[in-house]
Protein backbone atom coordinates (compact mmCIF):
# COMPACT_ATOMS: atom_id res chain seq x y z
CA UNK A 1 0.00 0.00 0.00
CA UNK A 2 0.60 3.64 0.09
CA UNK A 3 2.52 4.00 -3.52
CA UNK A 4 2.67 7.25 -5.13
CA UNK A 5 3.52 7.96 -9.10
CA UNK A 6 5.22 10.78 -11.04
CA UNK A 7 4.55 11.65 -14.43
CA UNK A 8 7.41 12.23 -16.36
CA UNK A 9 10.46 10.15 -14.38
CA UNK A 10 11.96 12.62 -16.98
CA UNK A 11 11.85 15.59 -18.91
CA UNK A 12 13.84 17.93 -21.22
CA UNK A 13 12.47 21.07 -22.41
CA UNK A 14 13.46 24.71 -24.06
CA UNK A 15 14.12 28.00 -22.19
CA UNK A 16 10.72 29.83 -21.89
CA UNK A 17 8.04 26.87 -22.26
CA UNK A 18 5.90 25.37 -19.41
CA UNK A 19 6.31 21.69 -17.76
CA UNK A 20 3.53 20.20 -15.92
CA UNK A 21 4.69 17.42 -13.48
CA UNK A 22 1.82 14.81 -11.82
CA UNK A 23 1.81 13.06 -8.81
CA UNK A 24 -0.85 10.45 -8.12
CA UNK A 25 -1.47 8.57 -4.93
CA UNK A 26 -2.40 5.22 -6.50
CA UNK A 27 -3.77 3.16 -3.46
CA UNK A 28 -5.62 6.20 -1.01
CA UNK A 29 -6.61 9.38 -1.13
CA UNK A 30 -4.14 11.78 -0.21
CA UNK A 31 -5.80 15.22 1.30
CA UNK A 32 -2.31 16.69 1.56
CA UNK A 33 0.81 16.06 -0.76
CA UNK A 34 4.05 18.28 -0.85
CA UNK A 35 6.86 19.11 -3.66
CA UNK A 36 10.33 19.25 -2.92
CA UNK A 37 13.23 20.35 -5.26
CA UNK A 38 16.65 18.60 -5.06
CA UNK A 39 19.49 19.65 -6.63
CA UNK A 40 22.90 17.60 -6.72
CA UNK A 41 24.44 16.40 -3.76
CA UNK A 42 21.93 18.26 -1.28
CA UNK A 43 19.32 17.59 0.21
CA UNK A 44 15.50 17.81 -0.16
CA UNK A 45 13.86 21.59 0.28
CA UNK A 46 10.41 21.82 0.62
CA UNK A 47 8.89 24.05 -1.52
CA UNK A 48 5.22 23.72 -1.02
CA UNK A 49 1.84 21.95 0.26
CA UNK A 50 -0.25 21.39 -2.10
CA UNK A 51 -4.14 20.79 -0.17
CA UNK A 52 -7.22 18.98 -1.71
CA UNK A 53 -9.76 21.83 -2.79
CA UNK A 54 -7.81 24.82 -1.65
CA UNK A 55 -4.58 27.11 -2.73
CA UNK A 56 -1.18 25.66 -2.36
CA UNK A 57 1.04 27.18 1.05
CA UNK A 58 4.51 28.12 -0.44
CA UNK A 59 7.83 28.07 1.99
CA UNK A 60 9.79 31.12 1.78
CA UNK A 61 11.39 31.98 -1.18
CA UNK A 62 9.48 29.87 -3.38
CA UNK A 63 8.07 32.08 -6.24
CA UNK A 64 4.57 31.00 -6.55
CA UNK A 65 3.52 32.36 -10.11
CA UNK A 66 6.26 30.13 -11.21
CA UNK A 67 5.85 26.84 -9.57
CA UNK A 68 1.69 26.69 -9.99
CA UNK A 69 0.62 24.07 -7.96
CA UNK A 70 -3.41 22.45 -8.43
CA UNK A 71 -4.83 19.58 -6.15
CA UNK A 72 -7.92 19.17 -8.31
CA UNK A 73 -8.59 15.47 -6.16
CA UNK A 74 -7.89 13.54 -3.26
CA UNK A 75 -5.50 11.71 -5.86
CA UNK A 76 -4.23 14.18 -7.87
CA UNK A 77 -1.46 17.13 -7.56
CA UNK A 78 0.22 18.84 -10.17
CA UNK A 79 3.11 20.99 -10.57
CA UNK A 80 3.35 23.40 -13.34
CA UNK A 81 6.79 25.17 -14.07
CA UNK A 82 6.18 27.93 -15.96
CA UNK A 83 8.03 29.64 -18.50
CA UNK A 84 11.27 27.79 -17.19
CA UNK A 85 14.42 28.29 -17.45
CA UNK A 86 18.34 26.75 -17.29
CA UNK A 87 18.39 27.26 -13.74
CA UNK A 88 15.47 25.37 -12.68
CA UNK A 89 16.75 22.10 -13.78
CA UNK A 90 16.42 19.76 -11.15
CA UNK A 91 15.06 16.73 -9.30
CA UNK A 92 11.54 16.95 -8.92
CA UNK A 93 10.04 15.10 -5.91
CA UNK A 94 6.25 14.93 -4.72
CA UNK A 95 5.16 12.91 -1.46
CA UNK A 96 1.60 12.24 0.21
CA UNK A 97 0.39 11.43 3.51
CA UNK A 98 -2.11 8.70 4.14
CA UNK A 99 -4.55 10.45 6.34
CA UNK A 100 -5.45 6.30 7.53
CA UNK A 101 -2.02 5.67 8.16
CA UNK A 102 -1.57 3.22 5.10
CA UNK A 103 0.36 0.71 7.39
CA UNK A 104 2.67 3.41 9.13
CA UNK A 105 1.48 6.73 10.78
CA UNK A 106 -0.54 9.45 9.81
CA UNK A 107 2.87 11.53 9.38
CA UNK A 108 4.30 9.26 6.88
CA UNK A 109 5.50 10.81 4.18
CA UNK A 110 5.29 8.86 1.20
CA UNK A 111 7.78 9.40 -2.03
CA UNK A 112 7.01 9.37 -5.92
CA UNK A 113 9.94 8.36 -7.66
CA UNK A 114 10.73 11.67 -8.77
CA UNK A 115 10.86 13.71 -11.73
CA UNK A 116 14.14 14.94 -13.79
CA UNK A 117 13.67 18.30 -15.40
CA UNK A 118 16.83 19.36 -17.87
CA UNK A 119 16.12 23.16 -19.14
CA UNK A 120 18.07 23.65 -22.31
CA UNK B 1 15.21 28.11 11.30
CA UNK B 2 15.69 24.19 11.96
CA UNK B 3 19.58 22.83 11.37
CA UNK B 4 20.12 19.01 10.68
CA UNK B 5 23.11 17.56 10.58
CA UNK B 6 24.24 14.00 9.51
CA UNK B 7 27.79 12.83 10.14
CA UNK B 8 29.93 12.35 7.51
CA UNK B 9 29.13 12.74 3.63
CA UNK B 10 29.99 8.82 3.17
CA UNK B 11 30.32 5.80 5.50
CA UNK B 12 32.36 2.82 4.42
CA UNK B 13 31.68 -0.91 6.07
CA UNK B 14 32.34 -3.81 5.80
CA UNK B 15 29.16 -6.36 4.65
CA UNK B 16 28.37 -8.49 8.06
CA UNK B 17 29.34 -4.78 10.20
CA UNK B 18 26.62 -2.88 12.06
CA UNK B 19 26.72 0.53 10.29
CA UNK B 20 25.56 3.47 13.08
CA UNK B 21 24.65 6.83 11.04
CA UNK B 22 23.70 10.08 12.91
CA UNK B 23 21.36 12.79 12.88
CA UNK B 24 21.97 15.80 15.21
CA UNK B 25 19.53 18.74 15.30
CA UNK B 26 19.10 22.45 16.63
CA UNK B 27 16.67 25.25 17.32
CA UNK B 28 13.45 22.80 17.83
CA UNK B 29 12.52 19.90 19.34
CA UNK B 30 10.49 17.99 17.08
CA UNK B 31 7.82 15.90 18.10
CA UNK B 32 9.08 12.70 15.88
CA UNK B 33 11.96 12.07 13.52
CA UNK B 34 12.27 9.85 10.15
CA UNK B 35 14.47 8.20 8.61
CA UNK B 36 14.35 7.55 4.71
CA UNK B 37 16.54 5.94 2.34
CA UNK B 38 17.28 7.46 -1.08
CA UNK B 39 18.75 5.36 -3.88
CA UNK B 40 20.42 7.50 -7.17
CA UNK B 41 17.54 8.55 -8.81
CA UNK B 42 14.99 7.70 -6.54
CA UNK B 43 12.83 9.25 -4.25
CA UNK B 44 13.01 8.82 -0.63
CA UNK B 45 11.83 5.21 1.14
CA UNK B 46 9.88 5.68 4.65
CA UNK B 47 11.83 3.61 6.97
CA UNK B 48 11.18 4.23 10.55
CA UNK B 49 9.47 6.98 12.50
CA UNK B 50 10.13 7.82 16.28
CA UNK B 51 8.50 9.98 18.59
CA UNK B 52 9.90 11.94 21.06
CA UNK B 53 8.22 10.22 24.12
CA UNK B 54 10.04 6.86 22.21
CA UNK B 55 13.35 5.78 23.04
CA UNK B 56 14.22 3.72 20.80
CA UNK B 57 12.12 1.47 17.48
CA UNK B 58 13.24 -1.60 15.79
CA UNK B 59 12.45 -2.73 12.20
CA UNK B 60 14.48 -6.20 11.18
CA UNK B 61 17.78 -5.21 10.93
CA UNK B 62 17.00 -1.68 11.96
CA UNK B 63 16.92 0.16 15.02
CA UNK B 64 16.84 3.87 15.55
CA UNK B 65 17.08 5.89 18.92
CA UNK B 66 16.01 9.36 19.53
CA UNK B 67 17.63 11.34 22.36
CA UNK B 68 15.92 14.26 22.42
CA UNK B 69 18.18 15.60 25.87
CA UNK B 70 21.61 15.60 23.05
CA UNK B 71 18.99 16.51 19.75
CA UNK B 72 20.11 13.17 18.57
CA UNK B 73 19.13 10.17 16.59
CA UNK B 74 21.30 7.48 15.92
CA UNK B 75 20.05 4.99 13.06
CA UNK B 76 21.97 1.38 13.09
CA UNK B 77 21.14 -1.29 10.19
CA UNK B 78 23.07 -4.77 11.74
CA UNK B 79 24.38 -7.37 9.39
CA UNK B 80 24.67 -4.69 6.88
CA UNK B 81 24.46 -6.18 3.22
CA UNK B 82 25.62 -4.72 -0.02
CA UNK B 83 22.12 -4.53 -0.79
CA UNK B 84 21.99 -1.72 2.04
CA UNK B 85 24.51 0.42 -0.03
CA UNK B 86 22.24 4.15 -0.32
CA UNK B 87 22.05 7.52 1.27
CA UNK B 88 20.00 7.52 4.32
CA UNK B 89 18.00 11.05 5.54
CA UNK B 90 16.37 11.54 8.19
CA UNK B 91 13.47 14.34 8.41
CA UNK B 92 12.10 16.17 11.10
CA UNK B 93 8.64 17.73 11.87
CA UNK B 94 9.12 21.29 11.01
CA UNK B 95 6.17 22.28 13.50
CA UNK B 96 3.62 24.52 13.38
CA UNK B 97 1.19 22.12 12.17
CA UNK B 98 1.34 21.13 8.79
CA UNK B 99 3.29 17.63 9.16
CA UNK B 100 6.27 19.45 7.24
CA UNK B 101 9.41 18.00 7.49
CA UNK B 102 12.95 19.09 7.24
CA UNK B 103 15.69 17.07 5.78
CA UNK B 104 19.52 16.44 6.46
CA UNK B 105 21.72 16.84 4.00
CA UNK B 106 21.69 12.18 4.04
CA UNK B 107 24.66 10.22 5.06
CA UNK B 108 25.69 7.51 2.16
CA UNK B 109 26.60 4.45 3.38
CA UNK B 110 28.58 1.77 1.19
CA UNK B 111 28.67 -1.73 2.32
CA UNK B 112 31.55 -3.56 0.44
CA UNK B 113 31.84 -7.45 0.29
Amino acid sequence: GAVVSQHPSRVICKSGTSVKIECRSLDFQATTMFWYRQFPKQSLMLMATSNEGSKATYEQGVEKDKFLINHASLTLSTLTVTSAHPEDSSFYICSARDPSGGGGSQETQYFGPGTRLLVL
Amino acid sequence: SQKIEQNSEALNIQEGKTATLTCNYTNYSPAYLQWYRQDPGRGPVFLLLIRENEKEKRKERLKVTFDTTLKQSLFHITASQPADSATYLCALDMGGGGNKLTFGTGTQLKVEL
